[in-house]
């Protein structure tokens, strides 16, 4: 059974400082996936990672993936407010094409001022 | 930029009876799925539906979950006879085609079971 581990489950930062969201997961997977999610609100793609060192950046936010060590990253820098909100990291089951994701715990992110 | 839309956005029920939670996909897409998120727990996958047919379902998805998709564009879950444990958030979601990576996720609908 694919299990999603996150950590930290919670985390407070100052603005402006950096942080790293750590995913690993417990069996084989090709691509892993990172999702942001506001209060209330629904899933928003943030990353498809496919490939073994794949890396990935959006504005403040990296993510890159090491297939052999089961590990994926969603690095912040330099975090303003507006990053605030539940981070997830989700893999598929399976390789197949239903897509089906298992998805991490989910890392609540708060930036203060 | 086009969106999955889900209605109702709440659904407030009594336990045993039955609920139906519709959801509209990307106009394109192919492949059709539904999560559930419990209130403060991780997302589930419940079942993915392509071609007019389950692709795959969890352990969740038992006798009492079906879905459909009635026309071109409505997609649907169908809970029989609600029970408690079923409160939570429901998600839709659709993927373009088969080799597209992404989800696009709906705004879900919180389904409380009273």
């Amino acid at each position: 059974e694919l299990k999603v581990e996150q950590n930290p489950l919670f985390l407070s930062m100052q603005e402006g400082k950096n942080y790293t969201i750590y995913c690993n997961y417990s069996t084989t997977s090709d691509r892993l996936y990172w999702y942001r999610q506001d209060p209330g609100k629904s899933l928003e793609s943030l990353f498809v990672l496919l490939s073994n060192g794949a890396v990935k950046q959006e504005g403040r936010l990296m993510a890159s993936l090491d297939t052999k060590a089961r590990l994926s990253t969603l690095h912040i820098t330099a975090a303003v407010h507006d990053l605030s909100a539940t981070y997830f990291c989700a893999a598929p089951i399976s390789s197949g094409s239903a897509r089906q994701l298992t998805f991490g715990s989910g890392t609540q992110l708060t930036v203060l001022p | 930029e086009p969106e999955v839309t889900q209605t109702p956005s709440h659904q407030v029920t009594q336990m045993g009876q039955e609920v139906i939670l519709r959801c509209v996909p990307i106009s394109n897409h192919l492949y059709f799925y539904w999560y559930r998120q419990i209130l403060g727990q991780k997302v589930e996958f419940l079942v993915s539906f392509y071609n007019n047919e389950i692709s795959e379902k969890s352990e969740i998805f038992d006798d009492q979950f079906s879905v459909e998709r009635p026309d071109g564009s409505n997609f649907t879950l169908k809970i029989r006879s609600t029970k408690l444990e079923d409160s939570a958030m429901y998600f839709c979601a659709s993927r373009l085609r088969e080799k597209s990576e992404k989800l696009f996720f709906g705004s879900g609908t919180q389904l409380s079971v009273l």
